[in-house]
């Protein structure tokens, strides 16, 4: 397997452009993951999916960012406006949720390559 | 509120050198430890899943324990090819399926 991709790696943009960032999960991981890492904030979950839909959008920072998960194989993360403090990098990770109750059920999530985020 | 810390923030080790780093967690039911190694420009690599205190698991020079309120990564006898940011995550019983990341250790393993 080819493992999570993730599109572009780099994205360079100015202020106030639309960003929209790509990622396709691993073939057969049901639930899908956007991350956010910065230096001073660490790795931060900012939405996730179960069956393409959106489960817990709490992490979100504000209305400017959306994701679509418009089937199993594709996620988008948009960003309209973007702004200078977007800047980071942006992971995808995807996996196989464990069952609800049962101990060792398997939960791992595995990340792409990230995109590169900078916004002048 | 559920944390997770990582001591120390970064470490420099001469080849050979043991060592471990830690990671403390306050969850309320915790379903899962993990941790992940993360090279500089990638994304973060699976390295263990921890479920219970007591459980251990080894991977070449890697071996991860975990206690009711820490998880240690063990190191031994590190390579250069060791060096990298390694992060350890909690997934808590009341959050579904979110992972919460600490800050991770910075390791450096010297030639």
């Amino acid at each position: 397997d080819a493992g999570v991709i993730q599109s572009p790696r780099h994205e360079v943009t100015e202020m106030g452009q639309e960003v929209t960032l790509r990622c396709k999960p691993i073939s057969g991981h049901n639930s899908l993951f956007w991350y956010r890492q910065t230096m001073m904030r660490g790795l931060e979950l900012l939405i996730y999916f179960n069956n393409n839909v959106p489960i817990d959008d709490s992490g979100m920072p504000e209305d400017r960012f959306s994701a679509k998960m418009p089937n199993a194989s594709f996620s988008t993360l948009k960003i309209q406006p973007s702004e200078p403090r977007d800047s980071a990098v942006y992971f995808c990770a995807s996996s196989i949720p464990g069952l609800a109750g049962v101990h060792n059920s398997y939960n791992e999530q595995f990340f792409g390559p990230g995109t590169r985020l900078t916004v002048l | 509120e559920d944390q997770v810390t990582q001591s120390p923030e970064a470490l420099r080790l001469q080849e050979g050198e043991s060592s471990s780093l830690n990671c403390s967690y306050t969850v309320s039911g915790l379903r899962g430890l993990f941790w992940y190694r993360q090279d500089p420009g990638k994304g973060p690599e699976f390295l263990f899943t921890l479920y219970s205190a007591g459980e251990e698991k080894e991977k070449e020079r890697l071996k991860a324990t975990l206690t009711k309120k820490e998880s240690f990564l063990h190191i031994t006898a590190p390579k250069p090819e060791d060096s990298a940011t390694y992060l350890c995550a909690v997934q808590a019983r009341n959050y579904g399926q979110n992972f919460v990341f600490g800050p991770g250790t910075r390791l450096s393993v010297l030639p």
